[in-house]
């Protein structure tokens, strides 16, 4: 079955303790990204990858790192977590640069940080 | 400026009948793609539907079109023939730039469908 995997799915963690959510999709897309969802903001763009050790910072990168050392894999990782990155993280794949197949969601990582 | 303006927070449609979901965008550039995504109360994003900006026709995929006013910069959702499974929150999303690979969501419409 195609698709975009993301875990944990829910993490709780203490302030600066380091945690990595994974993303891998098998759908052998090059585009893939990262986005939190907050109430009343909608999802914002974290980072996105075009290919292979190809990243770029979207529109809330301050906090975050990722790498894309393999096509199906992306994660996110938080050095140094604070409460403010409480949040549901999505990451997606599409199949084109333009996504006019549509970008792939996965489940999505619900992460609390106290 | 915000990129991407959804202003109904919540709408109710009765069963059966159809329903428009207002989305306003905001680029200067010429090539950009936009796409509506529905996302149940199980969390996940389920993508409906897309259109370019240079595409002549408003995009169709079953129930669900895409009212596209390229001059008022407007891409409405309407879905018609409203189902209870069709209940959720429905995000307006751009892609901007031919090269540019930044993506914008609007806060989304939570749609009540009522029986």
């Amino acid at each position: 079955e195609a698709q975009v995997t993301q875990n944990p799915r829910y993490l709780i963690t203490v302030t600066g303790k380091k945690l990595t959510v994974t993303c891998s999709q098998n759908m052998n897309h090059e585009y893939m990204s990262w986005y939190r969802q907050d109430p009343g903001l909608g999802l914002r763009q974290i980072y996105y990858s075009m290919n292979v050790e190809v990243t770029d910072k979207g529109d809330v990168p301050e906090g975050y790192k990722v790498s894309r050392k393999e096509k199906r894999n992306f994660p996110l990782i938080l050095e140094s977590p604070s409460p403010n990155q409480t949040s549901l993280y999505f990451c997606a794949s599409s199949q084109t640069r333009l996504g006019a197949d549509g970008y792939t969601f996965g489940s999505g990582t619900r992460l609390t940080v106290v | 400026a915000q990129k991407i303006t959804q202003t109904q927070p919540g709408m109710f449609v009765q069963e059966k009948e159809a329903v428009t979901l207002d989305c306003t965008y905001d680029t200067s550039d010429p090539s950009y793609g936009l796409f509506w995504y529905k996302q149940p109360s199980s969390g996940e994003m389920i993508f409906l539907i897309y259109q370019g900006s240079y595409d002549q026709q408003n995009a169709t995929e079953g129930r669900y079109s895409l009212n596209f006013q390229k001059a008022r910069k407007s891409a409405n959702l309407v879905i018609s023939a409203s189902q209870l499974g069709d209940s959720a929150m429905y995000f307006c999303a751009m892609r901007e730039g031919a090269t540019g690979n930044q993506f914008y969501f609007g806060t989304g419409t939570s749609l009540t469908v009522i029986p």
